[in-house]
């Protein structure tokens, strides 16, 4: 079945740029989300990506995708504390449900 | 900013005890869903609808029941709560949004679910 894998941690100093990495296994999937938990809290769509882009870029976000690997990147410039939470990469299968990954801690220290 | 709305958002409850969780959604999305999440965890999909008086199970294997009676409602029960049934419960919907990737899904905050 569809796979999602995350690496499970990360740890920038606050103003460096961080890399979030994704991998997924479903070539047919037509969108790839990335969402943010913070501590408490329900799931927040940071962006998402169609799968015929390369490259979306929003602010500070700046999602790739690799459609050849089945790779997905997630890039935060200048990195603020605010940013500290957990990312989850999820790619949406074809009968619209979505297929998250184990989530990435961000950790951005002072 | 989406509007799903979940209550309660912490509940303590002794174990046997009925409980509902409550999921309303004002964006008259046709699709609805249910995840239970562990701390820190990855989230498991336990419930979902694809429209009124449309339930499927989902890909954990859950005891609670759901209904959708209404499409902007779609309400959770266990009927006798056990500690294993301890985590957080998160609702989501989706449909076309105006300017959006059609299906994106959308969360409510979450309701935090301890059982004694």
């Amino acid at each position: 079945g569809e796979d999602v894998e995350q690496s499970l941690f990360l740890s920038v100093r606050e103003g460096d740029s961080s890399v979030i990495n994704c991998t997924y296994t479903d070539s047919s999937s037509t969108y790839l989300y990335w969402y943010k938990q913070e501590p408490g809290a329900g799931l927040q769509l940071l962006t998402y990506i169609f799968s015929n882009m390369d490259m979306k870029q929003d602010q500070r976000l700046t999602v790739l995708l690799n459609k050849k690997d089945k790779h997905l990147s997630l890039r935060i410039a200048d990195t603020q504390t605010g940013d500290s939470a957990i990312y989850f990469c999820a790619e949406m299968d074809s009968s619209y449900k979505l297929i998250f990954g184990s989530g990435t801690r961000l950790l951005v220290r002072p | 900013e989406a509007d799903i709305y979940q209550t309660p958002r912490y509940l303590v409850i002794g174990t046997g005890k009925k409980i509902t969780l409550e999921c309303s959604q004002t964006m008259g999305h046709d699709k609805m869903y249910w995840y239970q999440q562990d701390p820190g965890m990855e989230l498991h999909l336990i419930h979902y609808s694809y429209g009124v008086n449309s339930t499927e199970k989902g890909d954990l294997s859950s005891e609670s029941t759901v209904s959708r009676i209404r499409t902007e409602h779609f309400p959770l029960t266990l009927e006798s709560a056990r500690p294993s049934h301890t985590s957080q419960y998160l609702c989501a919907s989706s449909g076309t949004t105006t300017g959006m990737a059609q299906e994106t899904q959308y969360f409510g905050p979450g309701t935090r679910l301890l059982v004694l």
